[in-house]
């Protein structure tokens, strides 16, 4: 069955720092990634999309961008953190159903 | 416009009482239903999903939803509650082509009395 790790797990940056969250998964190839990010007390919204290497979509304008260098990873960066980039940030596969990894939790002070 | 909307933000039931977590959507083709379950600073477990065929499907921890096409609903339902059922839960609602996108509600926090 198809793991997603997810690291770190924890992160606390100062404003105006760079980011880079990084998703791995096995037991699947060629799968659909996804980040997601969940802002305290809402909901999952979804960032970013990648069917294949080096393709990615993206669904809000932001501060951030992602990347797929290798079918099975999937990174999440930004030059310059903002405060509103605090939250928790969820990586997915689509294989019929969408799985999602343990997250990343990100402070921005 | 497709959206979930899940009208409780929080619930309390005491344990053994029976659960139903509400779930509406809007959604233009023919929908995929999923809900979530989170546990604090987890990420997201999927407890069942509908994708066509039976409307009332079962999941995982003794949860089961029902499909309703005419009222744009997917409550998801327990028979008795167990302490370790506390958590926050999300629908969500998708299509499986190419892009595979899930939208999700607000989600519902269950909180369960002893």
């Amino acid at each position: 069955s198809q793991t997603i790790h997810q690291w770190p797990a924890t992160l606390v940056q100062p404003v105006g720092s760079p980011l880079s969250l990084e998703c791995t998964v096995e037991g699947t190839s060629n799968p659909n990634l996804y980040w997601y990010r969940q802002a305290a007390g809402r909901g999952l919204q979804l960032l970013f999309y990648s069917v294949g290497i080096g393709q990615i979509s993206s669904e809000v304008p932001q501060n951030l961008s992602a990347s797929r260098p290798q079918d099975r990873q999937f990174i999440l960066s930004s030059k310059k953190l903002l405060l509103s980039d605090s939250g928790f940030y969820l990586c997915a596969l689509r294989r019929r159903e969408v799985f999602f990894g343990e997250g990343s939790r990100l402070t921005v002070l | 416009a497709q959206s979930v909307t899940q009208p409780d933000i929080h619930i309390t039931v005491s344990e053994g009482a029976s659960l139903e977590l509400r779930c509406n959507y809007s959604y233009g083709a023919t929908p995929y239903l999923f809900w979530y379950v989170q546990s604090p600073g987890q990420g997201l477990q999927l407890l069942l999903k509908y994708f066509s065929g039976d409307t009332l499907v079962q999941g995982i921890k003794g949860f089961e939803a029902e499909f309703k096409r005419s009222q744009s609903s997917f409550n998801l339902r327990k028979p008795s509650v167990h302490w370790s059922d506390a958590a926050e839960y999300f629908c969500a609602v998708g299509a499986l082509g190419n892009t595979g996108k899930l939208i999700f509600g607000q989600g519902t926090t269950l909180q369960v009395k002893p």
